[in-house]
């Protein structure tokens, strides 16, 4: 079955510090791939998204995330957060189907 | 509107009484998705529809959780005879049904059950 594992539950970075979260995956063929942000008080929006092609995929607000099919991770990146990057990320799998599995999130808090 | 819509933003009920929630998806959007988020959890799917079909229930927890949708947009999830570990925010997002377009969320129906 179709597994997300966001191994960070909790994050708490001062501005200006880079950011990594992580993210890994268990499915065996080819898989779509994506981050969701939730803003306090907002409803879940998509930060980046990965079809196919360049694994090295840019979203909005300065954030990347990498796809490495060999260690089945989408890891999230921003090279210096800021107090406003203060959310909640998810990482989603879309594997063969319409079906999205989600991971439980992280809890980012950026320090001003 | 343009994005998702959901009502009510907020619920309140006793447990044993029955509730629906209600999701108004992007105009033109042939998927719909319905979760559920209860605290400490990610997003749990619980039902997909394509259209007016379901395809996939799978993820609904019980039978006391049913779902429909009618004229391909407006979609209802209904749980009967509520309990308290139904209280959890109910999320609803649609799509254009096409495979590489991702999913929009709407800002979900906080369920608390007493």
């Amino acid at each position: 079955a179709q597994s997300v594992s966001q191994h960070n539950h909790h994050v708490i970075l001062s501005e200006a510090a880079s950011l990594e979260l992580g993210c890994n995956y268990s499915y065996g063929g080819t898989v779509n791939l994506f981050w969701y942000v939730q803003y306090p008080g907002q409803h879940l929006q998509l930060l980046l998204k990965y079809f196919s092609g360049d694994p090295l995929v840019k979203g909005i607000k300065g954030f990347e995330a990498e796809f490495i099919k060999s260690k089945f991770s989408f890891n999230l990146r921003k090279p210096s957060v800021q107090w406003s990057d203060t959310a909640e990320y998810f990482c989603a799998v879309r594997g063969g189907t319409y079906k999205y599995i989600f991971g439980t999130g992280t809890r980012l808090k950026v320090l001003a | 509107g343009a994005g998702v819509s959901q009502s009510p933003s907020n619920k309140v009920t006793e447990k044993g009484k029955d509730v629906e929630l209600r999701c108004d998806p992007i105009s033109g959007h042939t998927a719909l998705y319905w979760y559920r988020q209860s605290l400490g959890q990610g997003l749990e799917f619980l039902i997909y529809f394509q259209g007016n079909s379901a395809p996939d229930k799978s993820g609904l927890p019980s039978d006391r959780f049913s779902a429909e949708r009618t004229g391909g947009s407006v979609s209802t999830l209904t749980i009967q005879r509520t309990q308290q570990e139904d209280s959890a925010v109910y999320l609803c997002a649609s799509s254009p049904g096409v495979y590489d377009q991702p999913q929009h969320f709407g800002d979900g129906t906080r369920l608390s059950i007493l």
